[in-house]
């Protein structure tokens, strides 16, 4: 059974600041998404990561997938308060059923 | 514009009701998806349909039915059995091999009263 784990699940950080989230999966797979959601609001796609290697950016985001080590990763580079969310990885549990199985999310504050 | 679209935004249950929530997509995606969310947590998967007239249960199905009539719309009972219906609920569609990921619609909030 496919388990996807992120840390850190809370994560306060100030602008200016660099950080990154992780995103752990157990079984092989070569997809992986982030979300994003918004206090109240729905799931917004990020990145779609679909081979080993692929790196994706956007903005002061950056996500990039290692098949092998079966992690992928989300830099925040410079953070500003407008990121402050909820990040959500998910990898596609192939094998048939395509679906996703998600993590459980990393709460994101940006402080001044 | 092409998207996924739930109705009621909010909805309210009195003990011992049966409520339907509406998941509509004009995206032509074969894949249609339901996930609840309780505060602070991650989704949990409902039921998922991959075409037609045919629907697999998730992680959490017990208290919950839903129907695939056509492939436009996957509404979900929340039947009286389900006895903590409170969460927010997502519906999601994709492309059958969800090679994109999925595309979610914009939630609705159940309230038990």
């Amino acid at each position: 059974e496919l388990k996807v784990e992120q840390n850190p699940l809370f994560l306060s950080m100030q602008e200016g600041k660099n950080y990154t989230i992780y995103c752990n999966y157990s079984t092989t797979s070569d997809r992986l998404y982030w979300y994003r959601q918004d206090p109240g609001k729905s799931l917004e796609s990020l990145f779609v990561l679909l081979s080993n290697g692929a790196v994706k950016q956007e903005g002061r985001l950056m996500a990039s997938l290692d098949t092998k080590a079966r992690l992928s990763t989300l830099h925040i580079t410079a953070a500003v308060h407008d990121l402050s969310a909820t990040y959500f990885c998910a990898v596609d549990s192939q094998g048939g059923s395509e679906k996703l199985v998600f993590g459980k999310g990393t709460k994101l504050t940006v402080n001044p | 514009d092409g998207g996924i679209t739930q109705s009621p935004k909010y909805l309210f249950r009195k003990e011992g009701q049966n409520v339907t929530l509406s998941c509509e997509q004009n995206l032509n995606h074969d894949a249609m998806y339901w996930y609840r969310q309780d505060p602070g947590q991650g989704l949990r998967l409902i039921y998922y349909s991959q075409i037609v007239n045919d629907f697999q249960k998730g992680d959490i199905a017990e208290g919950y039915s839903v129907s695939r009539e056509k492939k436009e719309s996957f509404p979900l009972t929340v039947t009286s059995a389900q006895k903590n219906p409170t969460a927010f609920y997502l519906c999601a569609s994709s492309i059958n091999d969800a090679a994109y990921g999925y595309t979610f619609g914009s939630g609705t909030r159940l309230t038990v009263v």
